[in-house]
């Protein structure tokens, strides 16, 4: 699977849109973009993938540039609960691809 | 609707003790799998179930660790004769279909395991 690369911490201002930014510079052409995100003491939570064309769910918006290069995750409206680190990786669908692993993400901390 | 769900949330144990960790996935989810994350660390796979298939066992790290899904649903990670470094947060996710697809694994909030 391709490596992702992630700032380390972000901050944002709670009701402004947070946009996590995700650099996948190695992705192949059948590599999907996963977003998850981990709340302190609970499980990660998936929050949106995609393949090559923007996605966008009851939760954010993935914006994936044309040469898929780096994809953007953006919360429209950040919550204080929205606090947490977020994952980005990219997987190829078969194999034994299913052993995710997450690199350090970005903790992203909203402000009140 | 309801997602994976693993019991109990938390357990303390003394070491050499036997632990049984439960999983429900979410219901028709065909592929199931564990994970432990120590703290601070990163996932890391322990097994993977997907229907009828044999499981891959390849991530368990020793033949303490044994797990079972009974009927293609419930799942049991058995962990014998407790060490200390097996303290971690053993967490369950399940997904829809085979992992030829690109479904998604959802994750339960796991079980924080202790061993004194």
């Amino acid at each position: 699977d391709a490596k992702t690369t992630q700032p380390p911490s972000m901050d944002c201002a709670e009701g402004r849109a947070a946009n996590l930014p995700c650099n996948h510079s190695t992705i192949s052409g059948n590599e999907y973009v996963y977003w998850y995100r981990q709340i302190h003491s609970q499980g990660p939570q998936y929050i949106i993938h995609g393949l090559k064309n923007n996605e966008t769910n009851e939760m954010a918006s993935l914006i994936i540039t044309e040469d898929r290069k780096s994809s953007t995750l953006i919360l429209p409206h950040a919550t204080l609960r929205d606090t947490a680190v977020y994952y980005c990786i990219v997987r190829l669908p078969g194999g034994s691809n299913y052993k995710l692993t997450f690199g350090k993400g970005t903790l992203l901390t909203v402000n009140p | 609707g309801a997602g994976v769900s693993q019991s109990p949330s938390n357990k303390v144990t003394e070491k050499g003790k036997d632990v049984e960790l439960r999983c429900d996935p979410i219901s028709g989810h065909t592929a199931l799998y564990w994970y432990r994350q120590s703290l601070g660390q990163g996932l890391e796979f322990l097994i993977y179930f997907q229907g009828n298939s044999a499981p891959d066992k390849s991530g368990l790290p020793s033949d303490r660790f044994s797990a079972e899904r009974t009927g293609g649903s419930v799942s049991t990670l058995t962990i014998q004769r407790t060490q200390q470094e097996d303290s971690a947060v053993y967490l369950c996710a399940s997904s829809p279909a085979a992992v030829t697809t690109n479904q998604p694994q959802h994750f339960g909030d796991g079980t924080r395991l202790s061993i004194l």
